[in-house]
């Protein structure tokens, strides 16, 4: 299947700092890429659509000023945390779409403190 | 929004026994897709169904999409012991620009 490369795996922070993670597709483009957070022992959610060249699409309760993101490229999205808190602690995991599959990264774990 | 029921929510069998564990939703969906995920890793995609009513095997996995497109199935058969870890079902409503919606799990754990 695709491969899609996201990095840090881990990143521990200091409360009121950024934290900026990285989602790359390395064998294909991706013109859209989402981003996931996922709390311990819970489900995925869907925090926002990353279009390649244009703003973000953000689900309710995301709030697009606190979770930044970037689609530059049609290889890399990106996700910057901002002013993290001790809430903001979670598995944050990126996900592109080849050929009607969505595969995805080995996630992030933030750790706020 | 939409949701995904997904049963049983943990399952402790012993190795060799098989597995059944399902999905239903309030909502059709176009795509169901069925994952697993070990523990600081992110899902792997077992098994993409597309069509309703469509069976897919992938080894000693067999998932199904159901014709009412509300819902899916995903068996795994003679079960060993790396088949442990958290199995997820999700939908996708429409084409590539929607993200997928994730059922809550399945915690497949086997006993020697």
């Amino acid at each position: 299947g695709a491969v899609v490369s996201q990095h840090p795996s881990r990143v521990i922070c200091k409360s009121g700092t950024s934290v900026k993670i990285e989602c790359r597709s390395l064998d294909f483009q991706a013109t859209t890429m989402f981003w996931y957070r996922q709390f311990p022992k819970q489900s995925l959610m869907l925090m926002a659509t990353s279009n390649e060249g244009s703003k973000a699409t953000y689900e309710q309760g995301v709030e697009k000023d606190k979770f930044l993101i970037n689609h530059a490229s049609l290889t890399l999205s990106t996700l910057t945390v901002t002013s993290a808190h001790p809430e903001d602690s979670s598995f944050y995991i990126c996900s592109a779409r080849q050929g009607g599959r969505a595969f995805f990264g080995q996630g992030t774990r933030l750790t706020v403190v | 929004g939409q949701q995904l029921n997904q049963s049983p929510q943990s399952m402790f069998i012993q190795e060799g026994e098989d597995v059944s564990m399902n999905c239903t939703s309030s909502s059709i969906f176009n795509t169901w897709l069925w994952y697993k995920q070990d523990p600081g890793e992110g899902p792997v995609l077992l098994i993409a169904l597309y069509k309703a009513g469509e069976l897919t095997s992938n080894g000693r996995l067999t998932a199904q999409f159901g014709i009412t497109r509300k819902d899916s199935f995903l068996n795994i058969s003679a079960s060993i012991p790396s088949d442990v870890g958290i199995y997820f079902c999700a939908g996708q409503l429409g084409g590539g620009a929607d993200g997928l919606t994730f059922g809550k799990g399945t915690h497949l754990i086997i006993q020697p």
